[in-house]
């Protein structure tokens, strides 16, 4: 059984740093791309990052380039974000979800998310 | 950036009605087009990938279509389970831009 198990949200101050994890199982981690989706509250799905399976192909949404940094460990089949400078707009419910093939794919499976609140 | 655009914003429906949604992508996405259920509380779900291919396990009451830039959710006959938010998403480009949703409420 697939399961996707995000964990380190919290509550942070504005301008402050925060990194999220996905802790995946029942299935070869390495095979596939996984992504980060997140859901303001009371708001649609909007796609963060992802990144491939030997993180050869990594992308962001122009809303978080250049502070957001995706990453993976293949032998711990694991998933990170690491968010920085982060902005009362960037609270959310984060999702981890794989990819359905090694790079451009639809998302299989999802988590449950990890909230973050930005907020002083 | 492919942007995606839903129409209905909102659907009032009865058990038993067909319901169909309509997604639009600002260029052409060939098919690579997937739709997810979500319901209050609780993660997306995948219903359709690749504009029509019904996901393993997902009733065949749902069925998707189209290509290019114009693309169809339907769902035969309402059922009480299906009540829910449904968005597409585009898997062409390395952005996967979602749409806004459409939420089927009851009638």
């Amino acid at each position: 059984e697939v399961q996707l198990v995000e964990s380190g949200g919290g509550l942070v101050q504005p301008g402050r740093s925060l990194r999220v994890s996905c802790v995946a199982s029942g299935f070869t981690f390495d095979d596939y791309a996984m992504h980060w989706v997140r859901q303001a509250p009371g708001k649609g799905l909007e796609w963060v990052s992802g990144i491939s399976w030997n993180s050869g192909n990594i992308g962001y949404a122009d809303s978080v380039k250049g502070r957001f940094t995706i990453s993976r460990d293949n032998a711990k089949n694991s998933l990170y974000l690491q968010m920085n400078s982060l902005r009362a707009e960037d609270t959310a419910l984060y999702y981890c979800a794989k990819g359905a093939q090694l790079v451009l794919s639809h998302f299989d499976y999802w988590g449950q998310g990890t909230l973050v609140t930005v907020s002083s | 950036d492919i942007q995606m655009t839903q129409s209905p914003s909102t659907l009032s429906a009865s058990v038993g009605d067909r319901v169909t949604i309509t997604c639009r992508a600002s260029q052409s996405i060939s098919s690579w087009l997937a739709w997810y259920q979500q319901k209050p509380g609780k993660a997306p779900k995948l219903l359709i990938y690749k504009a029509s291919s019904l996901e393993s396990g997902v009733p065949s009451r749902f069925s998707g279509s189209g290509s290019g830039t114009e693309f169809t959710l339907t769902i035969s006959s309402l059922q009480p389970d299906d009540f829910a938010t449904y968005y597409c998403q585009q898997y062409d480009s390395y952005s996967f831009t979602f749409g806004p949703g459409t939420k089927v409420d009851i009638k």
